[in-house]
């Protein structure tokens, strides 16, 4: 079974700090890699998501992240962060096995003005 | 227009009830989905079903009991309702079969509280 694992449970940066999230998964066939973001007293929705092809994927709101296949991570990255990226990031998972995702812990982001 | 909605948002009741929640999706989605969400913010599969049959049960206690009376449809209902059950359930929808990416477009959620 696969598994996802987010290193950093909170982070705190002040604005215009940059941004990089951990994010690891074990899984040794082909995976499908999603960011979510949720932010307070919301739902989930995608950041960003990569399936094949340049592992350098931009997703909305200034917000990329870099796949790389053989330290099986997907570590999400922004260079300037804003009091409105404060949320909570998800790293999920897909193998194409019947739908299932695995979503990491999550990670806890807070911006300060 | 709401993509993936679910009925109650906020739900508070004492222990030992059994209590509903329900979900629909207007996205054509034939693979809906059930998620806990803790008071840690930790978010686990409970559910899957494609087409109104159910694909994955993920160690639920038999108390809680989804149905989906088609494939835009599916409820999840709990009997006898514990303190741990206190969380928020999301809904969620993705495509299927050879255009099932693994994407998944949540619900609001619903936040229940067993007092």
């Amino acid at each position: 079974a696969q598994s996802v694992s987010q290193h950093n449970h909170h982070v705190i940066l002040s604005e215009a700090a940059s941004l990089e999230l951990g994010c690891n998964y074990s899984y040794g066939g082909t995976v499908n890699l999603f960011w979510y973001v949720q932010y307070p007293g919301q739902h989930l929705q995608l950041l960003l998501k990569y399936f094949s092809g340049d592992p350098l994927v931009k997703g909305i709101k200034g917000f990329e992240a870099e796949f790389i296949k053989s330290k099986f991570s997907f570590n999400l990255r922004k260079p300037s962060v804003q009091w409105s990226d404060t949320a909570e990031y998800f790293c999920a998972v897909n193998t194409g096995n019947a739908g299932k995702s695995t979503f990491g812990d999550g990670t806890t982001l807070t911006v300060k003005p | 227009d709401t993509a993936v909605s679910q009925t109650p948002k906020y739900l508070v009741t004492q222990m030992g009830n059994d209590k509903s929640i329900k979900c629909e999706q207007n996205l054509g989605h034939d693979t809906m989905y059930w998620y806990k969400q803790d008071s840690k913010k930790f978010l686990k599969i409970m559910f899957s079903y494609n087409n109104k049959e159910l694909i994955i049960n993920e160690t639920v206690p038999n108390r809680f009991s989804p149905k989906s009376p088609d494939k835009a449809h599916l409820n999840l209902h709990i009997n006898s309702l514990e303190l741990g059950d206190s969380a928020v359930y999301f809904c969620a929808s993705s495509h299927s079969g050879t255009q099932n990416t693994g994407e998944l477009f949540f619900g609001e959620g619903s936040r229940l509280t067993v007092l």
